[in-house]
């Protein structure tokens, strides 16, 4: 069974500093996706980053990074330079070639950023 | 915006009630997937089509029944409701493969009274 563990449910920054949300994951099929999502209070699910389990460097998406440690199964989000409105909660979430391509998700970071 | 369009956004209705949720994907996806949000469950994948096909059943109620159309628009039809179902519903739409992204729809909120 596939499994995404968020130990932090909630964070605090500080506008314009840099932020990691936690993410590690567990699964057997060496064949897998490692995606972040973005939920603010309004509700929808925004797409962030993604990351393959084959893929060489961590993945960047303009303020978004990935800090990916495969051996340690693990798939931190960074945020830098903070915004106001990053506020919101932060889903990581796994889908394996041999779990049809349904997405399992962890229990979400709430990130709250302040002035 | 992701491209997936959900209606109703809101639905307020009693218990034992049905309903139908109503998504379309984005232009090229053939799978369409619903999760089901709740306080107490968090986010649950629910159902996936792919081109018209029932391809992976999740934690799905048996009250709870999907299709999706030859247009490869899905509906989701609850029925029976009772209080717990009252959740935010979730459409999302993908190309094949565990690779690919899911984008999702901005979710139809269902409350049961």
């Amino acid at each position: 069974a596939q499994k995404i563990t968020q130990t932090q449910p909630g964070m605090f920054v500080q506008e314009k500093e840099a932020v990691t949300l936690d993410c590690t994951y567990d699964t057997s099929d060496p064949s897998y996706g490692l995606f972040w999502y973005k939920q603010p209070s309004s509700g929808e699910m925004i797409f962030l980053i993604y990351q393959g389990s084959y893929d060489q460097q961590n993945a960047t998406e303009g303020r978004y990074s990935l800090n990916f440690q495969k051996a340690r199964k693990s798939a931190n989000l960074v945020i830098s330079a903070s915004q106001l409105g990053d506020s919101a909660m932060y889903f990581c979430a796994i889908k394996s070639r041999t779990n049809t391509d349904k997405l399992i998700f962890g229990t979400g970071t709430r990130l709250q950023v302040f002035p | 915006d992701s491209g997936v369009t959900q209606t109703p956004k809101h639905l307020i209705t009693a218990t034992g009630q049905r309903v139908t949720l109503r998504c379309s994907p984005r232009s090229g996806d053939l799978s369409v997937y619903w999760y089901q949000q709740s306080l107490d469950q968090g986010l649950q994948f629910l159902i996936q089509y792919y081109n018209g096909e029932e391809r992976a059943k999740g934690n799905i109620l048996e009250r709870f029944s999907a299709q999706q159309f030859p247009d490869l628009h899905s509906e989701l039809n609850l029925s029976s409701l009772e209080l717990g179902d009252s959740a935010l519903y979730f459409c999302a739409s993908s190309g094949q493969g565990y690779q690919e992204t899911q984008y999702f729809g901005p979710g139809t909120r269902l409350l049961v009274l």
